[in-house]
């Protein structure tokens, strides 16, 4: 299995409050994603990163921020979090940019936004 | 833009069944690729497979198989004499060369797989 972990992997928070969700990988992997979930929707990318402090937008990026200083740590920040981006977020891996890439998930983090 | 459709959101078998889900996927790009996930109910994403669009050939990996049809744009698997510890949500997903967004997974819904003692 792929070394990637999230913290936290549970959070609560309220309307309003910012929020970073944090991944971590042990694979020097180049390419990290930041995917979320939601019910009928599959995953979709909201972020994604192709080296140290080089990042770009996904589908659905509105309302989030990432940032990327080491090549293991990838992290997704709400920066006023609502009820709207209540999901389950996971952080994926790949050691390319083709699309023949496999990507690789983390454990996700369930998010609550009351 | 890419899609894939995932029309079956719940399917309930009995064990020993065979079962088949299905995967119809849209794209402009002659160059793509097709993906499996697992999703079992501890919640982590469990990769299953990879294919390419030049590659049609069937594949088979113990009791699960792969069939790719790009004359019907579908990439449907079967388990075969299927078993409680199949019971999961499966993704398909589909990435285009030609997408900008960093190799960007295209997913579909989901099929809620359950089967039951």
């Amino acid at each position: 299995d792929a070394g990637i972990t999230q913290s936290p992997r549970h959070k609560v928070t309220e309307t309003g409050t910012p929020v970073t969700l944090r991944c971590h990988q042990t694979e020097n992997h180049r390419y990290m994603y930041w995917y979320r979930q939601d019910p009928g929707h599959g995953l979709r990318l909201i972020h994604y990163s192709y080296g140290v402090k080089d990042t770009d937008k996904g589908e659905v990026s509105d309302g989030y921020s990432v940032s990327r200083s080491k090549t293991e740590d990838f992290l997704l920040t709400l920066e006023s979090a609502t009820s709207s981006q209540t999901s389950v977020y996971f952080c994926a891996i790949s050691d390319r940019d083709r699309a023949r890439a496999t990507q690789y998930f983390g454990p996700g983090t369930r998010l609550t936004v009351l | 833009a890419q899609k894939v459709t995932q029309a079956q959101t719940e399917i309930s078998v009995v064990e020993k069944e065979d079962v088949t889900l299905d995967c119809v996927y849209e794209t402009r790009d002659t160059t793509y690729y097709l993906f499996w996930y697992k999703q079992p109910p501890s919640g982590e994403l469990v990769f299953l497979i990879r294919r390419n669009s030049f590659d049609e050939q069937n594949e088979i990996s113990g009791r699960y198989s792969w069939n790719f049809q790009k004359s019907t744009s579908s990439f449907n698997f079967t388990i075969t004499a299927s078993q409680v510890v199949d019971s999961a949500v499966y993704f398909c997903a589909l990435s285009e060369a030609s997408n900008n967004a960093g190799n960007m997974l295209t997913f579909g819904g989901g099929t809620r797989l359950m089967v039951k003692p």
